[in-house]
């Protein structure tokens, strides 16, 4: 099992410019999560799904889409990009009440 | 809404010393309690949760947390550090609700010292 993939590792972006974080679990959950990581932050919840065709936002959505076609893909879009979403991004699946399996983390640049 | 509070940010111990990490929690419910895990430039290992039942769980490499209701705890320990435990953990707290939720503290930095 593959578990949670998450693409690309490293990407530096210019101001303004637009990408999408992709990521996949294999492991039929219906709970999918964005996180981002801020040095001594903490994780914050951007985005969240608790199944295909059903999102919401979290607790710092501001400049971020998501969008869940399937059961597996839970891609997070982030248009005209800023300095303040310079960050690691972490996506995350579960089940209802168990525990959450991460990705290895997306370390996105804006300059 | 739940919170988390791991007051430790940076924590210096020596290998073969014992270890305890804090963890508060507010929630209004018996909460589903969770350690993670975070080597530098990697994602979260889950350490150990606890749901319900016995209040001292076990977990991976060694660790234990005990689930203090009283105290609003769930505070990490190990009896034996090794110089591999260097790393970032967090503390979470899922709000056992129709998203599942995950609260996460805001991390404790372990540094262990030969």
């Amino acid at each position: 099992n593959a578990g949670v993939t998450q693409t690309p590792k490293f990407r530096i972006l210019k101001i303004g410019q637009s990408m999408t974080l992709q990521c996949t679990q294999d492991m039929n959950h219906n709970y999918m999560y964005w996180y981002r990581q801020d040095p001594g932050m903490g994780l914050k919840l951007i985005y969240y799904s608790v199944g295909a065709g059903i999102t919401d936002k979290g607790e710092v959505p501001n400049g971020y889409n998501v969008s869940r076609s399937t059961t597996e893909d839970f891609p997070l879009r982030l248009e005209l990009a800023a300095p303040s979403q310079t960050s690691v991004y972490f996506c995350a699946s579960k089940r209802l009440g168990a525990e959450a399996f991460f990705g290895q983390g997306t370390r996105l640049t804006v300059v | 809404a739940q919170s988390v509070t791991q007051p430790d940010i940076h924590i210096t111990v020596s290998e073969g010393a014992s270890l305890e990490l804090r963890c508060n929690y507010s929630y209004g419910a018996t909460p589903y309690l969770f350690w993670y895990v975070q080597s530098p430039g990697q994602g979260l290992q889950l350490l150990l949760k606890y749901f319900s039942g016995d209040t001292l769980v076990q977990g991976i490499k060694g660790f234990e947390a005990e689930f203090k209701r009283s105290q609003s705890s769930f505070n990490l320990r190990k009896p034996s550090v090794h110089w591999s435990d260097a790393a970032e953990y967090f503390c979470a707290v899922d709000d056992t609700g129709t998203a599942s939720k995950l609260t996460f503290g805001t991390g404790t930095r372990l540094q262990v010292t030969l």
